[in-house]
Order: structure tokens, then C-alpha cells, then sequence
């Protein structure tokens, strides 16, 4: 596509429930990066995916947060039990590789509130 | 790990004027610093990035400048228009890492 596309936009869920996000990356491109965002502050690294594989996935807060890309090109980010605390914009990104210094394409995010 | 601190949080002017943001960072490895403007309700988005190789960018009129030594880089925007206010990010890379280390943003206003 023209660009990374986030869906949904927005989530609302209640504490203790399960939700997945989903990021679909610019045609071709083999980076995809997840972010988190939180009021006021800058993005914050979460996991990072060369081809299929986790190439990185030292951001990851702990055992709930997972994500998948099986065919290496869409993600999903899976949360499990959810938290207060884990209300913010999940950004995703992707990049035609990583072994070069290149920006990233950013989506526009998904809200995940958490009542 | 990488620490970028960027300053000031926020920052207001008056159309036409020039604004600068800067940024600091702890890894001396790190090796490039792109810059991301974030309008509300989007994702940022790269305006312009600079490698360690060089010590200044320019693209009509926003410019970069890195100094290597101190650790330092800042965005110059000249001839602010209301259309630039945004929240921008400064960000830092190590080569040897896949991923960006963010600053905490400016949200730039610029009054008409």
C-alpha cells in the first residue's frame, strides 16, 4: 500500500481483557518496528521484526505483550490481561531494511484505552 | 543504552521567525539522528535526517547541524509558518542497533 496502515484507529477494552492491533507495512519493506506512545512523550521501543523473525524484542514490558508477523509482512501486537497502564498509541513502523541508517514510515497509531 | 534528552518542550513564535530545537545524546556510537514531525492524531513523519559523517543538512528551510564532539544536534527552521506547528521529535541510532532512541518531543506553536 501507500503507506503503514493501523487498524483500528481507536480501542477501548476493559482491565483483564485480551486485544490485538494489527499493522500492515509498505509493500516490500522487510523492518517492521511497534512503539509505544504515551501522553506526552516520545515513541518507545517494543519489539523489532527482520522477515518473519523477532529480531529484537527488548522493549517488550513483559509476558503480555507478544507479536507475530508469520508471513513477514503483517503484525499483530497481542496483549493479554490488560492494564491501565497500558493505555497509549501503539505506533507501528516500517523500513526497506536495517542494516542501513534509513527513517522509518510510521502509521498513524492505534488509541488503546483501557477502562 | 542510547539517552536522547531534547529541549525546550516547548517553544513559541511568531510567523516568520526562525526556530530551533536541540538535542543531546549519551551514545557516542550512535551515528544517525533524523528528525520527525508529529501533527495531532498521526504518527511522525521523517522531514530530515543527518549521518555522522557530516556536520550540517539542509532542505529549503530546515537545516541540521550535528557536532559530534559534544553529542549534540539541532533542528533550525527558518521562516515559520502556522502550518509547522506540530510536536517534534529529535531521534538517535547506533549502527550496531535496529532501533530508534526518541527524545521526549517540543511541541513548536507558531502564532500568525
Amino acid at each position: 500500500g501507500a503507506g503503514v496502515s493501523q487498524t483500528p484507529s481507536n480501542k477501548v477494552t476493559e482491565k483483564g481483557k485480551y486485544v490485538e492491533l494489527r499493522c500492515d507495512p509498505i509493500s516490500g519493506h522487510t523492518a517492521l518496528y511497534w512503539y509505544r506512545q504515551s501522553l506526552g512523550q516520545g515513541p518507545e521501543f517494543l519489539i523489532y521484526f527482520q522477515g518473519t523473525g523477532a529480531a529484537d524484542d527488548s522493549g517488550l514490558p513483559n509476558d503480555r505483550f507478544f507479536a507475530v508477523r508469520p508471513e513477514g509482512s503483517v503484525s499483530t501486537l497481542k496483549i493479554q490481561r490488560t492494564e491501565r497502564g497500558d493505555s497509549a498509541v501503539y505506533l507501528c513502523a516500517s523500513s526497506l531494511t536495517s542494516s542501513r541508517e534509513r527513517g522509518y514510515t510510521f502509521g498513524s497509531g492505534t488509541r488503546l484505552t483501557v477502562v | 543504552g542510547e539517552n536522547v534528552e531534547q529541549h525546550p518542550s516547548t517553544l513559541s513564535v511568531q510567523e516568520g521567525d526562525s526556530a530551533v530545537i536541540k538535542c543531546t545524546y549519551s551514545d557516542s556510537a550512535s551515528n544517525y539522528f533524523p528528525w520527525y514531525k508529529q501533527e495531532l492524531g498521526k504518527g511522525p513523519q521523517l522531514i530530515i535526517d543527518i549521518r555522522s559523517n557530516v556536520g550540517e543538512k539542509k532542505d529549503q528551510r530546515i537545516a541540521v547541524t550535528l557536532n559530534k564532539t559534544a553529542k549534540h544536534f539541532s533542528l533550525h527552521i527558518t521562516e515559520t509558518q502556522p502550518e509547522d506547528s506540530a510536536v517534534y521529535f529529535c531521534a538517535a541510532k547506533n549502527s550496531g542497533y535496529s532501533t530508534l532512541t526518541f527524545g521526549k518531543g517540543t511541541m513548536l506553536l507558531v502564532s500568525p
